[in-house]
């Protein structure tokens, strides 16, 4: 997937532990997204940012925070790890000009299971 | 609201056949765009082809191609001779106009299954 990264790969937690998912794009894009993926379901959007320094909520944003440190990175933070959290976390950011703008790129995802 | 609905939860297909996995929206907006993304078991997110709300053709790209009727809201993707490597999970999505934030919205997915 060019151009959006993801760490962790993969993350054991026990409830309540915190943690932060970072994502970072080299596109020099201004859009940013965080989705879950649930078994047997579609993505569903967590946060997302337009611009570097805005976000704002998506569909499923409880229990989570974001950060839009600069226009590479967008963070997603688990302050208190619940069971409900255990997910598939994909970052993706749309790819720009030409034929290829409206595309959206995926990070690889982060499979985190909370115990 | 938006909403994206992928009616069939299973398909089979014997490979070099083709298939239509089905895929209807609902959105009051005139600009929006619809797309399909592959998922393989490996995980990954997979851009497959792009349709914008007023573009007159359907798209294609190589053996997919998406067959786009905006008066009936379906956007359903075409695959023809299937092969063994399209077995995977398929999610139609639709993308909201860039001045709402530009999300995704996903449907529940197809899972295809590509018979020898």
């Amino acid at each position: 997937n060019a151009g959006v990264t993801q760490t962790p790969k993969f993350q054991v937690l026990k409830t309540g532990q915190s943690m932060t998912l970072q994502c970072a794009q080299d596109m020099n894009h201004n859009s940013m997204y965080w989705y879950r993926q649930d078994p047997g379901m579609g993505l569903r959007l967590i946060y997302y940012s337009a611009s570097e320094g805005t976000t704002d909520k998506g569909e499923v944003p409880n229990g989570y925070n974001v950060s839009r440190l600069n226009k590479r990175e967008f963070s997603l933070r688990l302050e208190s790890a619940a069971p409900s959290q255990t997910s598939v976390y994909f970052c993706a950011s749309p790819l720009s000009g030409s034929v290829a703008y409206n595309e959206q790129f995926f990070g690889p995802g982060t499979r985190l299971t909370v115990l | 609201a938006q909403k994206i609905t992928q009616t069939q939860p299973g398909m089979f297909v014997q490979e070099k056949e083709a298939v239509t996995l089905d895929c209807t929206y609902d959105t009051s907006d005139p600009s929006y765009g619809l797309f399909w993304y592959k998922q393989p078991s490996s995980g990954e997110m997979i851009f497959l082809i792009y349709q914008g709300s007023y573009d007159q053709q359907n798209a294609t790209e190589g053996r997919y191609s998406l067959n786009f009727q905006k008066a009936r809201k379906s956007a359903n993707l075409v695959i023809s001779a299937s092969q063994l490597g399209d077995s995977a999970m398929y999610f139609c999505a639709m993308r909201e106009p860039y001045n709402q934030g530009g999300k995704l919205i996903f449907g529940q997915g197809t899972e295809l299954s590509v018979k020898p």
